[in-house]
């Protein structure tokens, strides 16, 4: 099945300054890579998501790139601010016949110093 | 977007009693579910797939007689954790696919 790699762990930048959170997948037929925010005690909110036939995506502050070659993808949070601290989750799936199971990765705990 | 809803959002229980918790999609039909369960500064980790008219496809290392899953409409699926003990203390959320996928808000469970 599929495994996803994240990393780093924890993460604190200074605010105003940019977070990267990288990813790796196995699965070559993995086609949706979601980023989810996870506030404590709160379910996962989807921030951004791209497809495998797009490389990179941007929403505001946030960026998502992706590698399908080596198979790995990044978050990219750009002039943080102290309301950005939370749980960050990058997930894949293979959509195949309809399953639209999510694997995701072990999470990063991103704090914001003000 | 789509929402999703879960019941009870706590729920305390002592050892060796069952406890069911409800997963519901408000305002779109969900033929397939999915139950998380995340421990303490952990990552989500699939448990089941829950499919309405058929049977759930639990993840390896999951005991189907345990976690009990019945997807009784196209909007609601149940989980019943069975015999419960200290160890499956843990927030359960489920999640129904909608383009993207929506999550329930969760379920604390605590079995003294």
């Amino acid at each position: 099945g599929e495994n996803v790699e994240q990393h780093p762990s924890t993460l604190s930048v200074q605010e105003g300054d940019s977070a990267v959170i990288k990813c790796t997948y196995s699965d070559s037929a993995s086609n949706y890579f979601p980023w989810y925010k996870q506030e404590l005690g709160k379910r996962p909110q989807l921030i951004i998501d791209i497809r495998s036939n797009v490389g990179e995506k941007k929403d505001q502050r946030i960026a998502v790139t992706l590698n399908k070659t080596a198979k790995h993808f990044s978050l990219h949070i750009t002039e943080t601010q102290p309301e950005d601290s939370a749980v960050y989750f990058c997930a894949a799936r293979i959509s195949n016949f309809g399953n639209e199971k999510l694997t995701f990765g072990t999470g990063t705990r991103l704090t914001i110093i003000p | 977007g789509a929402v999703v809803s879960q019941h009870p959002s706590r729920v305390i229980c002592k050892s060796g009693t069952s406890v069911k918790i409800e997963c519901r999609s408000l305002d779109f039909q969900a033929t397939t579910m999915f139950w998380y369960r995340q421990f303490p500064k952990q990552s989500l980790m699939l448990m089941a797939t829950s499919n309405e008219g058929s049977k759930a496809t639990y993840e390896q290392g999951v005991e189907k007689d345990k976690f009990l899953i019945n997807h009784a409409s196209l909007t609601l699926s149940t989980l019943t954790v069975t015999s419960a003990h200290p160890e499956d203390s843990s927030f359960y959320i489920c999640s129904a696919p909608n383009n993207e996928q929506f999550f329930g808000p969760g379920t604390r469970l605590t079995v003294l």
